[in-house]
């Protein structure tokens, strides 16, 4: 049972360039989430899904967008990518909105 | 200053000592109260959960929450070098994950 995926594993970009950070979840949950997670900083929303048609903005949400592109899968793509957007991406998702979070195991992106 | 203060640690503790660990918070609407656990390298996975004031024990684990004075703990018994990871906790205003709020973390490093 795989849970959350999240595709890549490991992304370095120059500033400018733009990517898309892949996720999905097999365990058929409503909502899902977008992390960054930085030195001394803890994890912070970015963006999140309550359910499958909709996305709020969460914490720190400039610089991001994302897509439920369908029940299983939640993208969040950088436009043009900052120095300040180094960091490890978590995806998470919640069978609901008040259920405990199941993350994946991190997208590590450096931006140079 | 940030919502959630933790202590970064490291914390490093004989095996079969308790480990305790805390986390101050300035917002007093908080309700719902988590610790997670994160390995090097993974996700965060949901250790504790608890509901207002009071002690929740789970095997090991106790988790106690002192809203009077705005802290919280996790202890855990009989330590195992297994247990080296680092402690996050979380906390939320409302049932709904979209508003939860993260520690940056405590590093526990339990020696054999």
């Amino acid at each position: 049972n795989a849970g959350v995926t999240q595709t890549p594993k490991f992304q370095v970009l120059k500033t400018g360039q733009s990517m898309t950070l892949q996720c999905a979840q097999d365990m058929n949950h409503n909502s899902m989430y977008w992390y960054r997670q930085d030195p001394g900083m803890g994890l912070r929303l970015i963006y999140y899904s309550a359910s499958e048609g909709t996305t709020d903005k969460g914490e720190v949400p400039n610089g991001y967008n994302v897509s439920r592109l369908n029940k299983r899968e939640f993208s969040l793509r950088l436009e043009s990518a900052a120095p300040s957007q180094t960091s490890v991406y978590f995806c998470a998702s919640s069978e609901s909105k008040n259920s405990p979070l199941h993350f994946g195991n991190g997208t590590r992106l450096t931006v140079t | 200053q940030k919502e959630v203060e933790q202590d970064p640690g490291p914390l490093s503790v004989p095996e079969g000592a308790i480990v305790s660990l805390n986390c101050t918070y300035s917002n007093s609407a908080f309700q719902y109260f988590m610790w997670y656990r994160q390995y090097s390298r993974k996700g965060p996975e949901l250790l504790m959960y608890t509901y207002s004031s009071g002690n929740k024990e789970d095997g090991r684990f106790t988790a106690q929450v002192d809203k009077s004075s705005k802290y919280i703990s996790l202890f855990i018994r009989d330590s195992q070098p297994s247990d080296s990871a680092t402690y996050l906790c979380a906390m939320s205003p409302t049932d709904s994950w979209g508003k939860l709020q993260f520690g940056a973390g405590t590093q526990v490093v339990v020696t054999p």
